[in-house]
């Protein structure tokens, strides 16, 4: 169905390492793949989307890769820092409605 | 203009109140939405307006009424609530078409006591 599975729930990594969270979906009519970003308290933030004619898409630290055959994309930070600290969800959306359905979340932890 | 203005940003109701929630963007989009999130948890979808007519309602119970009085503006009428409907109510808004991402309010922070 419509559901996305997102892994893993917590990361914890030293400033200035790589992080990655992955996503992946069922629905083979997905075709837009959002990525937000939540601080404690504060709205989710769009930080980085991809569309399903796309392989790959980066914005200075982020980017985000989509392998449509295996059904999953994944989101990338390199040189991470103390203020990416935060909740991040995937979401898909696609098919007959505008409808965005979200992953459960991970909670990034940038240790200084 | 590119923001979600919700209000107000904190609600605390009883659970004989009515009271209601208010969302307004002036970005064009003529897709506008309801979610409601729990503490560590993702949003999750009550209600979708596309061009102010109701599409979707995800089984939310009849105490939660949205409203869309014109493009601008959704609102949400709430009545009778429980103590497990405190929760952050989020509005948010997209262009129509299925590969936008939404625009996200800041949020009303409800209480139910």
């Amino acid at each position: 169905g419509e559901n996305v599975e997102q892994h893993p729930s917590t990361l914890s990594v030293q400033e200035g390492d790589s992080a990655v969270i992955k996503c992946t979906y069922s629905d083979s009519a997905s075709n837009y793949f959002p990525w937000y970003k939540q601080e404690l308290g504060k709205r989710p933030q769009l930080i980085i989307d991809i569309r399903s004619n796309v392989g790959e898409k980066k914005d200075q630290r982020i980017a985000v890769t989509l392998n449509k055959t295996a059904k999953h994309f994944s989101l990338h930070i390199t040189e991470t820092q103390p203020e990416d600290s935060a909740v991040y969800f995937c979401a898909r959306s696609g098919g007959s409605n505008y409808k965005l359905t979200f992953g459960k979340g991970t909670l990034l932890t940038v240790n200084p | 203009d590119t923001e979600v203005t919700q209000t107000p940003k904190h609600l605390v109701m009883g659970m004989t109140n009515k009271k209601s929630l208010k969302c307004e963007q002036h970005m064009g989009h003529r897709a506008m939405y309801w979610y409601k999130q729990k503490a560590k948890k993702p949003p999750e979808l009550m209600f979708v307006y596309s061009y102010e007519k109701l599409s979707i309602n995800e089984s939310v119970p009849s105490r939660f009424s949205p409203e869309c009085p014109n493009s601008s503006l959704l609102n949400l009428h709430l009545h009778a609530l429980q103590p497990e409907d405190s929760a952050l109510y989020l509005c948010a808004s997209s262009p129509t078409g299925q590969d936008y991402g939404y625009t996200f309010g800041s949020g009303t922070r409800l209480t139910v006591v």
